[in-house]
């Protein structure tokens, strides 16, 4: 079945520390993104990508970066964590931005 | 700036009640609109989207959306709901073109009472 996963689901960081999240799909969608959700701002974009190689500043793309290796593969890195990056952030893949398949989420937490 | 609006942030129904959730949206150009349901703990999945044609567009479980140009909304009804729909539900605007990105409403939490 056609899913977009992610990893890890849960993970604890320190300040100042690197943090990579990964997401794999398995949809064939050219598109993927990354979102982070918080109380009171909804879902906002961090970064995308039109396949591999390629990679777009979202809305919010201060303190992270993004790796599009493989159409399959999506990965957004943190290389200084600080606690204001405390949040749940998702994975979604689709062929156009109007509809769009998420992962289950990873909660990070850094202290 | 393309800008969604879920005027209601809670709606509580008990369960085999009518629901409706409002939308409403400002845009430049050609859009879609798109509905999207997030249980809780979950990512979110998505329900339906319009485009053109008919503004009455069916999605999964019974969920149905309407579009109206004239009050620029697309709201999303049941005609009974279940426990299991208990959610937040997101409207989603994102313009027509293949690279496009979509934005978000701030949800709607729809909590059903057995």
């Amino acid at each position: 079945e056609a899913a977009v996963t992610q990893s890890p689901r849960n993970k604890v960081a320190v300040t100042g520390g690197k943090v990579t999240l990964s997401c794999n799909q398995t949809n064939n969608h050219n598109n993927m993104y990354w979102y982070r959700q918080d109380t009171g701002h909804g879902l906002r974009l961090i970064h995308y990508s039109y396949g591999a190689g390629s990679t777009e500043k979202g809305d919010i793309p201060d303190g992270y970066k993004a790796s599009r290796p493989s159409q399959e593969n999506f990965s957004l890195i943190l290389e200084l964590a600080t606690p204001s990056q405390t949040s749940v952030y998702f994975c979604a893949s689709g062929v156009g931005g109007h509809e769009q398949y998420f992962g289950p989420g990873t909660r990070l937490t850094v202290l | 700036t393309q800008t969604v609006s879920q005027s209601d942030a809670h709606v509580t129904v008990f369960e085999g009640d009518s629901v409706e959730l409002r939308c409403n949206y400002s845009y430049g150009g050609s859009i879609y609109l798109s509905w999207y349901i997030q249980h809780h703990g979950r990512g979110l999945q998505f329900l339906l989207k319009y485009y053109s044609g008919n503004p009455v567009v069916q999605g999964v479980n019974g969920f149905e959306a309407e579009f109206s140009k004239s009050d620029s909304s697309f709201h999303l009804r049941k005609a009974s709901v279940h426990w299991s729909d208990s959610a937040v539900y997101f409207c989603a605007v994102s313009p027509s073109s293949s690279f496009s990105k979509l934005v978000f409403g701030q949800g709607t939490s729809l909590p059903v009472v057995p």
